[in-house]
């Protein structure tokens, strides 16, 4: 199993470009998530969905767009690129909620100018 | 809403000694899960240990250890037999009983001196 994958590793935008951030999961994992981690700073939900077709906002959905055509991809879109923008973000999957741990990608460095 | 707080930004160890890294939240529920994670240079996330807030006793993962303190909101984790692989940032997070996303702590990194 490979695990979570993402794609870009590293990606630089300039202000006002757009561009989607690939994550796929070979586990079968119905829940997957997006996380945005600023320097020195904790991991911040962007988005989640519990299920193919079913997507909910987290703490800091503005600027983002998600869809969830498949269980395996959880595709992020940024448009309109800001400079506030410029973070690490992870993709991570679970098999269920609470209790069950959540695996993450290596993460996608993006940096907007 | 609930909040997790990290209050050392930095700490330091001695290979094969013994460091412990604090943690307190805030909630009003009284079912949830705390987790630590780790975060080498490689950015990848890495699960350390989880602890159900039901469950009295403190887990443990082999040289890893919670010391959870319901009642005064207090989660912290006890590196024991440090080793350089150790260095990294840690996370403390947060999770509502039924929830999926988890509130994480503002971290602390942690150095391994040899």
């Amino acid at each position: 199993n490979a695990g979570v994958t993402q794609t870009p590793k590293f990606r630089i935008l300039k202000i006002g470009q757009s561009m989607t951030l690939q994550c796929t999961q070979d586990m079968n994992h119905n829940y997957m998530y997006w996380y945005r981690q600023d320097p020195g700073m904790g991991l911040k939900l962007i988005y989640y969905s519990v299920g193919a077709g079913i997507t909910d906002k987290g703490e800091v959905p503005n600027g983002y767009n998600v869809s969830r055509s498949t269980t395996e991809d959880f595709p992020l879109r940024l448009e309109l690129a800001a400079p506030s923008q410029t973070s690490v973000y992870f993709c991570a999957s679970s098999l269920g909620l609470a209790f069950y741990e959540q695996y993450f990608g290596p993460g996608t460095r993006l940096t907007v100018t | 809403a609930q909040t997790v707080t990290q209050s050392q930004p930095e700490m330091s160890v001695q290979e094969a000694e013994t460091v412990t890294l604090s943690c307190t939240y805030d909630t009003s529920e009284s079912d949830y899960y705390l987790f630590w994670y780790k975060q080498p240079p490689s950015r990848q996330m890495i699960l350390v240990i989880r602890q159900e807030a039901y469950k009295q006793q403190n887990a443990t993962e082999n040289r890893f250890s919670v010391n959870f303190q319901k009642a005064a909101k207090s989660f912290s984790l006890k590196i024991s037999d440090s080793q350089l692989g150790d260095a990294a940032m840690y996370f403390c997070a947060y999770r509502m009983i039924q929830g999926g996303k988890l509130i994480f702590g503002q971290g602390t990194e942690l150095s391994v001196k040899p």
